[in-house]
């Protein structure tokens, strides 16, 4: 089955960037996601990337797709208080947006240093 | 964009009863709603698939009999934990999905289950 891993957790300091890694086994994966959960909420989607793109940013987000080393990336440019959260990467094999039966990552605690 | 509605936020009942929650798509239709639940300081674990006008489909080791899902319509899933009992104590999320290429998976705010 798939498998989606991450490390669990990550300090940064106000203002640096942060870069949180993701890798997944699933070669047929399409649609590779990040998604952010701030405590006792629901997910909120940050941004998404298909699997024929190597990088694609977004403001102050950049995702990078190595799809030959199955390995995903955020930066986070400026990190912010705001930021602190838990960062879930998924990963969906779907040709398209229907059907999304995705496979979570085990988050990575994003935790911002004053 | 999309917006999915989930109900209750937060939930405290007796054991022995059951809880329902729901999960609606406030401004498009959901031909297909997802149901996670999510352990503290661990990932979602997909619990089943709600399809509109047939019958959910079960990841392996979840009871269809003690989580009971009914997509009635295209806006309106609901999930019932029947028979609560202190170890369905969880945070479930809902996610919705068009059904169609055009727009990724949206989820709700969760809802925070106690069983005391």
């Amino acid at each position: 089955g798939e498998d989606v891993e991450q490390s669990l957790f990550l300090s940064v300091r106000e203002g640096d960037s942060s870069v949180i890694n993701c890798t997944y086994t699933d070669s047929s994966s399409t649609y590779l996601y990040w998604y952010k959960q701030e405590p006792g909420a629901g997910l909120q989607l940050l941004t998404y990337i298909f699997s024929n793109m190597d990088m694609k940013q977004d403001q102050r987000l950049t995702v990078l797709l190595n799809k030959k080393d199955k390995h995903l990336s955020l930066r986070i440019a400026d990190t912010q208080t705001g930021d602190s959260a838990i960062y879930f990467c998924a990963e969906n094999p779907a040709l398209n947006f229907g059907n999304e039966k995705l496979t979570f990552g085990t988050g990575t605690r994003l935790t911002i240093i004053p | 964009g999309a917006v999915v509605s989930q109900h209750p936020s937060r939930v405290i009942c007796k054991s022995g009863t059951s809880v329902k929650i729901e999960c609606r798509s406030l401004d498009f239709q959901a031909t297909t709603m997802f149901w996670y639940r999510q352990f503290p300081k661990q990932s979602l674990m997909l619990m089943a698939t709600s399809n509109e006008g047939s019958k959910a489909t079960y990841e392996q080791g979840v009871e269809k009999d003690k989580f009971l899902i009914n997509h009635a319509s295209l806006t309106l899933s609901t999930l019932t934990v029947t028979s609560a009992h202190p170890e369905d104590s969880s945070f479930y999320i809902c996610s919705a999905s068009t059904g169609v290429g055009n727009s990724p998976l949206h989820f709700g705010n969760g809802t925070r289950l106690t069983v005391t």
